[in-house]
């Protein structure tokens, strides 16, 4: 099992591009989860999943987009990037069962100058 | 709402001595679980220990083990014979059981193992 896959690792883009940071998981966990977590700080939640096709907003959700489509993937989309948004990205998947652990991808160093 | 708390931004440990990691949290949910998470220098959020509310026993796994006292609302993490891999930041989280329930994060405690 490879776990929670992210890709790209790094990305430098310049203010008003647009990316699409990849989530994989194969454990075929229903919840998935995107936390951007800024120098310092702990982990906020910009939106998460709790099965194909449902997707809701959490804390920080403003700049952001997902989707749903399959169980395995859950993509992150950034739109007209800002400084802002520079920060490490983690996405997160848990089965819902006992322990009820969140296991997280190596997470996406974003860059946005 | 939830909050989790940790007071301590950094800690130091001797090489072998034990150390304890201090979290208190606040919620009105009746039943939720407490996480600690290690986050080395290389980035990856790595899972160390879980709590369930209304366990009976603390959580023990390996040389981490929680030491949970409920009316007080705390969680802290004590890590036996330290070793130098175990520098690193350490976030203590909570969640409410049941359905997406969002985890809240607290602000971590970066330890640093002294040889």
């Amino acid at each position: 099992n490879a776990g929670v896959t992210q890709t790209p690792k790094f990305r430098i883009l310049k203010i008003g591009q647009s990316m699409t940071l990849q989530c994989a998981q194969d454990m075929n966990h229903n919840y998935m989860y995107w936390y951007r977590q800024d120098p310092g700080m702990g982990l906020k939640l910009i939106y998460y999943s709790v099965g194909a096709g449902i997707t809701d907003k959490g804390e920080v959700p403003n700049g952001y987009n997902v989707s749903r489509s399959t169980t395995e993937d859950f993509p992150l989309r950034l739109e007209l990037a800002a400084p802002s948004q520079t920060s490490v990205y983690f996405c997160a998947s848990r089965d819902g069962e006992a322990p009820d652990t969140q296991y997280f991808g190596p997470g996406t160093r974003l860059t946005v100058l | 709402a939830q909050k989790i708390t940790q007071t301590q931004p950094g800690m130091f440990v001797q090489e072998k001595e034990a150390v304890t990691l201090d979290c208190t949290y606040d919620t009105s949910d009746p039943s939720y679980g407490l996480f600690w998470y290690k986050q080395p220098s290389s980035g990856e959020m790595i899972f160390l220990i879980y709590q369930g509310s209304y366990d009976q026993q603390n959580a023990t796994e390996g040389r981490y083990s929680l030491n949970f006292q409920k009316a007080r609302k705390s969680a802290n993490l004590v890590i036996s014979a330290s070793q130098l891999g175990d520098s690193a930041m350490y976030f203590c989280a909570m969640r409410p059981t049941g359905g997406y329930q969002k985890v809240t994060f607290g602000t971590g405690t970066k330890l640093q193992v002294i040889p």
